[in-house]
């Protein structure tokens, strides 16, 4: 298994990025995927996940209404938008699979991380 | 939101020792509860889930126990690549992780 965690860089407050992880080495397909972020010095806190085939979507207060997550089965990739970006999501952020369909799970396996500054 | 809380923050021991983390959560989880290691500038790594189930690969020095609010991780005989932050997550309700527990010798 494999997530290869790309798209992060320097934004300035109130802009955009999409942050993409493609995964190799299993049926990405049949499993839910989230993405999980880690404030410089801080703990792991759930971001937002997706069921296996994409009509599933849940995001954490923090962030709902600003990012969108989604996926393409097809490139066995997973995508998060991010909008009206704030100082607080400076982060790494980790794209996670989960260990079923439904996401709601737990994460069996992470991405190595790519840096979001605000 | 379900809370996790982990005790204790940061923990002192010496290889060889036995040590035990403890993690609460604010309402019950039945079993939905995994737990991670991360090592500084890398991913987290999958130990345990559904409480006390290894996973694959993990050495058997860790094993995890607990159920409904109160679980514990336990590392019978700490090696050197023991030292690590050591994260629980709850899985019943999307996902909370603990605030981490340092592990230092």
């Amino acid at each position: 298994v494999q997530l290869l965690d790309s798209g992060g860089g320097l934004v300035q407050p109130g802009g955009s990025l999409t942050l993409s992880c493609t995964a190799s080495g299993f049926m990405f397909g049949i499993y839910a995927m989230s993405w999980v972020r880690q404030a410089p010095g801080k703990g792991l806190e759930w971001v937002s996940g997706v069921g296996s085939s994409g009509t599933t979507t849940y995001y954490a207060d923090s962030v709902k209404g600003r990012f969108t997550i989604s996926r393409d089965n097809s490139k066995s990739t997973v995508y998060l938008q991010m909008n009206s970006l704030k100082a607080d999501d400076t982060a790494v952020y980790y794209c996670a699979k989960e260990a079923t369909s439904m996401t709601g799970d737990y994460f069996d396996h992470w991405g190595q991380g790519t840096l979001v500054t605000v | 939101d379900i809370q996790m809380t982990q005790s204790p923050s940061t923990l002192s021991a010496s290889v060889g020792d036995r040590v035990t983390i403890t993690c609460r959560a604010s309402q019950s989880i039945s079993d939905w509860l995994a737990w991670h290691q991360q090592k500084p500038g890398k991913a987290p790594k999958l130990l345990i889930y559904k409480a006390s189930n290894l996973e694959s690969g993990v050495p058997s020095r860790f094993s995890g126990s607990g159920s409904g609010t109160e679980f514990t991780l336990t590392i019978s005989s700490l090696q050197p690549d023991d030292f690590a932050t050591y994260y629980c997550q709850q899985y019943e309700s999307h996902s909370t992780f603990g605030q981490g527990t340092k592990l230092e010798i």
